[in-house]
């Protein structure tokens, strides 16, 4: 079973859609769990970040972890055609410069939002 | 623009080869991460470096190497190149050494080693 599990789409949906992205974990050292988009070539850049369980809300985007379900989800309320783009999660173990220093991301779900 | 810049955008070489893939951090960052990207492993963190001292390791190959010079820019070297090394090299920056914190990532540079 691989550490970091994301289903890598493709998702398409119709603008104005709620869309639901979400990444399964295995390991349960990981404390930081963050989202980046990656608009085709395209380095990524980072859409959310959360340490704790619970909910994260910025603009039209909500980042949500359980971490007795080692799942997190992405929410995209209101899609626009400029969302349209990779979505990786990523999850971190600890502070780098320790030996459990782990950083791992997602494959990436490909995102159309289709006006 | 994230304000990381990297060099070449593109590299093309033969197995066997040996290339200098170039990345130069944000103004005041002083962790530099390099990244391989490829449609079979999807982004693989490969190191980190802080203020010039390697920090942490990832899925890096021992045919490659980095490192982070006085100035804060940081050189990956990727020697005896197969052609499963064809992939994107992302370099990303970072104010702090801890690792966990917002990455600022380049435009990459893409390998195709034929």
């Amino acid at each position: 079973q691989k550490e970091v599990e994301q289903d890598p789409g493709p998702l398409s949906v119709p603008e104005g859609a709620i869309v639901s992205l979400n990444c399964t974990y295995s390991n349960s050292a990981f404390q930081y769990f963050m989202w980046y988009r990656q608009y085709s070539r395209k380095g990524p850049e980072l859409l959310m970040y959360t340490y704790s369980s619970g909910n994260k809300e910025d603009g039209r985007f909500t980042a949500q972890v359980d971490k007795s379900s080692k799942y997190i989800s992405l929410f995209i309320r209101d899609s626009q055609p400029s969302d349209s783009a990779t979505y990786l999660c990523a999850m971190i173990t600890g502070r780098s410069g320790g030996s459990n220093y782990k950083l791992t991301f997602g494959k990436g779900t490909l995102l159309t939002v289709n006006p | 623009d994230s304000g990381v810049t990297q060099t070449p955008k593109h590299l093309i070489t033969a197995t066997g080869q040996r290339v200098t893939l170039r990345c130069s951090p944000r103004s005041g960052d002083l962790s530099v991460y390099w990244y391989q990207q490829s449609l079979d492993q999807g982004l693989q963190f490969l190191i980190q470096y802080y203020n010039g001292e390697e920090r942490a390791k990832g899925n890096i190959l021992e045919r490659f190497s980095a490192q982070q010079f006085p100035d804060l820019h940081s050189e990956l070297n990727l020697s005896s190149l197969e052609l499963g090394d064809s992939a994107l090299y992302f370099c990303a920056s970072s104010v702090y050494a801890s690792g966990n914190n917002e990455q600022f990532f380049g435009p990459g540079t893409r390998l195709t080693v034929l």
